[in-house]
């Protein structure tokens, strides 16, 4: 079975920095990846994903993930966050065909004005 | 618009006495997730319905079962409520053989025990 790393549980920084959020899975097969955002009081949503193709991939609100197959890493970044950015941020991965999602422990992600 | 709804937003039961939560969703998908979310913690899945097929996750307590009776709903039934059962539930959506399966969310139904 997948299983999902993040690291840096509680992340706190101020507007216009730059945030990058880690995360390792552990499986040998192909993986459908996935990062999903939980604002305040909101339900998850889908940032972004990666099932093939450009391994780096953009989503919305200026967020972009990369997948690096020999790290098995697919890590997200914001070059310049904002204040709207504080929630918390979940990496997820499935098998190809496999319709379950490990999910990773979130990054709690507070972003001071 | 589409999307996952879950009802109620908020409920609350005593310990041991039976509640069932509920899941409709209007993006007409094949599989819909049940998953429990505690504080600072992942969404756990519990189970999941591919089409009627019914799939337990091996460490799901019995005290949890699910319906569903049609493609658009999904129940969640928890039979005697403990005090560990406090928790958010999350029901999702996927529509499954038509590409990477990502998952939507409704907005979860957070449950008290008293």
């Amino acid at each position: 079975a997948q299983s999902v790393s993040q690291h840096n549980h509680h992340v706190i920084l101020s507007e216009a920095a730059s945030l990058e959020l880690g995360c390792n899975y552990s499986y040998g097969g192909t993986v459908n990846l996935f990062w999903y955002v939980q604002y305040p009081g909101q339900h998850l949503q889908l940032l972004l994903k990666y099932f093939s193709g450009d391994p780096l991939v953009k989503g919305i609100k200026g967020f972009e993930a990369e997948f690096i197959k020999s790290k098995f890493s697919f890590n997200l970044r914001k070059p310049s966050v904002q204040w709207s950015d504080t929630a918390e941020y979940f990496c997820a991965v499935n098998a190809q065909g496999n319709n379950r999602l490990a999910f990773g422990k979130g990054n709690q992600v507070v972003v001071i004005p | 618009d589409a999307m996952v709804i879950q009802n109620p937003r908020y409920q609350v039961t005593q310990f041991g006495k039976p509640v069932t939560l509920s899941c409709s969703q209007t993006l007409n998908h094949n599989v819909m997730y049940w998953y429990q979310q505690k504080s600072s913690q992942a969404p756990k899945l519990l189970f999941h319905y591919y089409d009627k097929d019914f799939n337990n996750e091996a460490d799901t307590p019995d005290n949890f079962q699910s319906r569903r009776p049609n493609t658009s709903f999904c129940f969640l039934d928890i039979r005697s409520p403990g005090l560990g059962d406090a928790a958010m539930y999350l029901c999702a959506t996927s529509l499954e053989g038509y590409g990477p399966g990502e998952q939507y969310f409704g907005p979860g139904t957070r449950l008290t025990v008293t």
